[in-house]
């Protein structure tokens, strides 16, 4: 199995201003992603990103909104950008396990944004 | 990835098993049924996978019906921790392709263990 770490764990932040999420994996892994879960609902997926290439966003998710950073292959940043009150939902990183069929979440950022 | 259908709620007592439904009538035949579960203020937790056989592992059993359109994740024996919402998510494995790694999250089944 694969440990996630996320840094920080919760913020409440001013709106208009940025925040950006840490993803630390305890193994090496080609892709990670970024989760997005809103008060009382379920998660969607943000985006995917690769080690060496530009991150892959899903519809209705923007690069300008929440840019990416994949340095290495065990680490991963997402930036809540020019935060809005909408923007308060609980950021989550996640990869996949060595074989097909697992997926493996970290605990998750709590946003909150005034 | 096939639509799922789970009830919003169940209750189970303490020491009871919890039998949680999932409808999955537009499955296809290369898709597997997935089931996660998230623990209140943590991360989904992967719980076990299936195909076309039934399933066991040290968390739970998986059964799924002959037509593979249903399917029931079992806990044996629920205690108070298992208190969760339990995903039904069914997709093709993480062999490569744009659907790697997409989980799509429906809204789940809140599963509630009584004392």
């Amino acid at each position: 199995s694969a440990v996630i770490s996320q840094k920080p764990s919760r913020d409440i932040c001013q709106r208009g201003t940025s925040l950006t999420i840490q993803c630390q994996v305890d193994s090496q892994v080609t892709m990670m992603f970024w989760y997005r879960q809103q008060p009382g609902q379920s998660l969607t997926l943000i985006a995917t990103a690769n080690q060496g290439s530009e991150a892959t966003y899903e519809s209705g998710f923007v690069i300008d909104k929440f840019p990416i950073s994949r340095p290495n292959l065990t680490f991963s940043t997402l930036t809540v950008s020019n935060m809005s009150p909408e923007d308060s939902s609980i950021y989550l990183c996640s990869v996949g396990g060595q074989g097909l069929h697992t997926q493996y979440f970290g605990p998750g950022t709590r946003l909150t944004v005034l | 990835d096939a639509k799922t259908t789970q009830p919003t709620s169940m209750d189970c007592a303490e020491g009871r098993a919890a039998n949680l439904p999932c409808n999955h009538s537009t499955i296809s035949g290369n898709e597997y049924v997935y089931w996660y579960r998230q623990i209140h203020s943590q991360g989904p937790q992967y719980i076990i996978h299936g195909l076309k056989n039934n399933e066991t592992n040290e968390m739970a059993s998986l059964i799924i019906t002959e037509d593979r359109k249903s399917s029931t994740l079992i806990l044996p024996h629920a205690t108070l921790r298992d208190t969760a919402v339990y995903y039904c998510i069914v997709r093709f494995p993480n062999a490569g392709g744009t659907s790697y790694g997409k989980l799509t999250f429906g809204q789940g089944t809140i599963l509630t263990v009584h004392p």
